[in-house]
């Protein structure tokens, strides 16, 4: 899987659009982007995930560049609840699950 | 849907003494389970991945015999620490696939504190 850098935190105000970047330079074709959250003391959330178009859902919205080397989480309207470890995370498919190495991730911090 | 149970929450043990946390997909069955450690201020590690029916993979540096996993069913498995010491207090969470491209559901975890 590719190696994935992140910044190690960022902070928002609350109400803003949080942003958090990925690089992935080394992805390859058939690797996805995925992202998830670590609230303190709980598992791992899913948010999003895409291959090469744009990606939105209830939570997120997932910007991959044309060249896929990296990659934007978009949360919107960020809240306090948002606060939390975001993990990007670049796997392929294969034929056996297999599975996701989490880095270091980025801490953002919503402030009031 | 895809929901991943994870039980205890929180448990403290006696040096010395076993623990099992179960991790249960309520409405997905589950090929594979993962199970992850955490130590405070750092990222998830991968313990073992956990197939249905046949033994786990651990991975290196990882006790299999101190960490016992079963996977009997299709939405149940179990991690037993065994001889539990406090170097073994961490976060431990499971997690399962739903179907690779839609990603993972992880469980809530598991704070184990041995005194």
């Amino acid at each position: 899987d590719a190696k994935t850098t992140q910044p190690p935190s960022m902070d928002c105000a609350e109400g803003r659009a949080a942003n958090l970047p990925c690089n992935h330079s080394t992805i390859s074709g058939n690797e996805y982007v995925y992202w998830y959250r670590q609230i303190h003391s709980q598992g791992p959330q899913y948010i999003i995930h895409g291959l090469k178009n744009n990606e939105t859902n209830e939570m997120a919205s997932l910007i991959i560049t044309e060249d896929r080397k990296s990659s934007t989480l978009i949360l919107p309207h960020a809240t306090l609840r948002d606060t939390a470890v975001y993990y990007c995370i670049v796997r392929a498919i294969s034929g056996s699950a297999r599975q996701l190495t989490f880095g270091s991730g980025t801490q953002l911090t919503v402030l009031p | 849907g895809a929901v991943v149970s994870q039980h205890p929450s929180r448990v403290i043990c006696k040096s010395g003494t076993s623990v099992k946390i179960e991790c249960r997909s309520l409405d997905f069955q589950a090929t594979t389970m993962f199970w992850y450690r955490q130590f405070p201020k750092q990222s998830l590690m991968l313990m073992a991945t956990s197939n249905e029916g046949s033994k786990a993979t651990y991975e290196q540096g990882v006790e299999k015999d101190k960490f016992l996993i079963n996977h009997a069913s299709l939405t149940l498995s179990t991690l037993t620490v065994t001889s539990a010491h406090p170097e073994d207090s961490s976060f431990y969470i499971c997690s399962a696939t739903r179907g690779q491209v839609m990603g993972y559901t992880f469980g809530s975890g598991t704070r184990l504190t041995v005194v």
